[in-house]
């Protein structure tokens, strides 16, 4: 199977925390996003990094992207009780489609 | 701007039943179309995409089948349920052929019985 994993596959963290992600996948990519999915409700774009990028910011965002490695966390600093959802990332792979990881449920305590 | 509408939100049905479940995009034009379904905290399956009007591929081999009759419509159909197709339904739509970010509707839920 193509599909990226996510690791961790839960994350528990309070207010105020950062909280990191990670996603790993197995072919070479034109692009690595991520997403966000609040319980019940359908995928909002977080943001985008190509493959000849390292690093992207965006507000309380921070993606870092290793081509050698085949991986890419997603850094949410200073937590808030509001961030609490599944983030997935999803790679583009030179077609028509992405391909989704299994995704990070993430809890943020107030 | 461009909004993407799906229908209904939640579905009870039958064991056997038939299904259809709409998504129309406004705004845009000749987008990619594409069908997704959640199981319960799990990630997301691509069932169906399309990049055009009529033209349908198929990701994996099911109980269910998708067309596209306009430009900016896509249906997702059954001609008989099984309970293995309970899930979160998702449409998607994204901007040409390159692929760039997806922008999703707000899903459906469909409960089989």
């Amino acid at each position: 199977s193509q599909q990226g994993e996510e690791d961790p596959q839960a994350l528990s963290i309070q207010e105020g925390e950062n909280a990191t992600m990670n996603c790993s996948y197995k072919t070479s990519i034109n692009n690595l996003q991520w997403y966000r999915q609040n319980s019940g409700r359908g995928l909002v774009h977080l943001i985008l990094i190509r493959s000849n990028e390292r690093e992207k910011h965006s507000g309380r965002l921070r993606v870092t992207l290793d081509t050698s490695k085949k991986s890419s966390s997603l850094l949410i600093t200073a937590s808030r009780a509001a961030d609490t959802a599944s983030y997935f990332c999803a790679t583009s792979h030179n077609t028509d489609k992405l391909i989704f990881g299994t995704g990070t449920r993430l809890q943020v305590f107030p | 701007s461009q909004t993407i509408h799906q229908w209904p939100a939640t579905l009870v049905q039958p064991v056997g039943s038939p299904l259809s479940l709409e998504c129309t995009v406004e705004g845009t034009s000749n987008p990619n179309l594409y069908w997704y379904r959640q199981a319960a905290g799990r990630g997301l399956q691509l069932l169906f995409y399309s990049v055009g009007i009529g033209q349908i591929s198929s990701e994996v081999p099911q109980n269910l089948s998708a067309s596209r009759p306009q430009d900016r419509q896509f249906i997702l159909s059954s001609k008989k349920l099984l309970l293995s197709d309970s899930g979160f339904y998702l449409c998607a739509w994204a901007p040409g052929t390159v692929q760039e970010t997806q922008y999703f509707g707000p899903g459906t839920r469909l409960l089989v019985l």
